[in-house]
């Protein structure tokens, strides 16, 4: 199974202020995607942005936006102008380019914002 | 639109007991998978499947079997259950063709203690 760590286990984030997760992962593959997953209290997975290894530019999804550095193997999200409903558990995930499509995650990292 | 449906929400088996976790998913998504989630943890796989007829193994398997007798259903079946099973188990599903994965799709969870 690939590794994916979250060296963060919490943050906290003022409302309107930015906040950057951070993962790292461990591949021997070219062609893979990468995940930012967010589990709120209510537990439900909703998928928060992806990124295709194949691609240089960085995703962007409205407040919510990626650093990929392919070489160093990091992934850290940046959640801009934070909002009380961004609360919740975010987690990496990892999956490479195989037929079995499986994703791999990180511990995750529970990010608070404060009002 | 239903999406993945899970069935129970909530259970408390006692030590040695079986059952059987229900999936099932109305978005004609060809793989499915089974995740658990312990406490503060990312989730880690226990089963997937590709397709009707075809399922594998994942990072956690023992003590669970599944089947995948139809494209909509995917049941994770507990046998002589013990402590270490107890967590909440995840059922996800996605389209995956032309060799470009899609999003998963998870349903609500479902949280089992055994006692």
């Amino acid at each position: 199974a690939q590794t994916v760590t979250q060296s963060q286990p919490e943050m906290s984030v003022q409302e309107a202020e930015t906040v950057t997760l951070s993962c790292t992962y461990d591949t021997s593959e070219n062609n893979y995607y990468l995940f930012w997953y967010k589990q709120p209290p209510s537990r439900q997975m909703i998928l928060v942005i992806r990124q295709e290894a194949y691609k240089q530019q960085n995703a962007t999804e409205n407040r919510f936006s990626v650093n990929f550095q392919k070489a160093a193997k990091s992934f850290s999200l940046k959640i801009s102008d934070s909002q009380l409903g961004d609360t919740a558990m975010y987690f990496c995930a990892f999956m490479k380019h195989a037929h079995d499509y499986k994703l791999s995650f990180g511990a995750g990292t529970t990010v608070t914002v404060r009002a | 639109n239903a999406g993945v449906t899970q069935t129970p929400k909530f259970r408390i088996l006692k030590i040695g007991q079986s059952m059987t976790l229900q999936c099932t998913q109305d978005m004609n998504h060809n793989y499915m998978y089974w995740y658990r989630q312990d406490p503060g943890m990312g989730l880690k796989l226990i089963y997937y499947s590709v397709g009707a007829g075809i399922t594998d193994k994942g990072e956690v398997p023992n003590g669970y079997n599944v089947s995948r007798s139809t494209t909509e259903d995917f049941p994770l079946r507990l046998e002589l259950a013990a402590p270490s099973q107890t967590s909440v188990y995840f059922c996800a599903s996605s389209f995956i063709a032309s060799g470009l994965p899609g999003e998963l799709f998870f349903g609500e969870g479902s949280r089992l203690t055994v006692l």
